[in-house]
């Protein structure tokens, strides 16, 4: 199995652009995350999704960020318009529910 | 609300050392209990996981954890520390009673002097 892909692995984009972040999960998982990364604020999560449908979002730091999985196999994060405090390693993972999660190898954005 | 405490932010120790990493979580009912490792510059890598059974848990690296229900705590633990291990180390629980939201401790940032 690839693991749990995630692209791109890097991005710089301008002030107020939109972002968009992809998650292909590992085949048969049925729980995916969404954490963000920072010095700052360590690992947090955003937002995770059950068989597709999101269950907590309450980490989603402002209406800018939007999480979406339309298959079992996708999802994305959307922040739209960029921030320069946005900066941050995104890290996408899955599971099955209940188990150990795997992580992708992260996107790392550079809003400037 | 569901949290996890990691002691240590920042543990330096000699090659050879002995390391114990605390860590201990607020939540009722069963939980699973899992430890992470995340080398510089790349992504968390599963060390061990704890669902059921023995408290005892062995790992990958030579490292192990023990399950102390009463104490709320999983301590990361390894008899004799080598450089390669300099990284840092997350706690992560989970209960099926909270839908399965993975709660990551803030992180433990261990260096390993040669």
């Amino acid at each position: 199995d690839a693991g749990v892909i995630q692209s791109p692995r890097h991005e710089v984009t301008e002030m107020g652009q939109e972002v968009t972040l992809r998650c292909k999960p590992i085949s048969g998982h049925n729980s995916l995350f969404w954490y963000r990364q920072t010095m700052m604020r360590g690992l947090e999560l955003l937002i995770y999704f059950n068989n597709n449908v999101p269950i907590d979002d309450s980490g989603m730091p402002e209406d800018r960020f939007s999480a979406k999985m339309p298959n079992a196999s996708f999802s994305t994060l959307k922040i739209q318009p960029s921030e320069p405090r946005d900066s941050a390693v995104y890290f996408c993972a899955s599971s099955l529910i209940g188990t150990a999660a795997f992580f992708g190898q992260g996107t790392r954005l550079t809003v400037v | 609300a569901q949290s996890v405490s990691q002691h240590n932010h920042h543990v330096i120790l000699s090659e050879a050392a002995s390391l114990e990493l605390g860590c201990n979580y607020s939540y009722g009912g069963t939980v699973n209990l899992f430890w992470y490792v995340q080398y510089p510059g790349q992504h968390l890598q599963l060390l061990l996981k704890y669902f059921s059974g023995d408290p005892l848990v062995k790992g990958i690296k030579g490292f192990e954890a023990e399950f102390i229900k009463s104490k709320f705590s999983f301590n990361l633990r390894k008899p004799s520390v080598q450089w390669s291990d300099t990284a840092e180390y997350f706690c992560a629980v989970n209960g099926m009673e909270y839908g399965n939201k993975l709660v990551f401790g803030a992180g433990t940032i261990l260096r390993v002097k040669s």
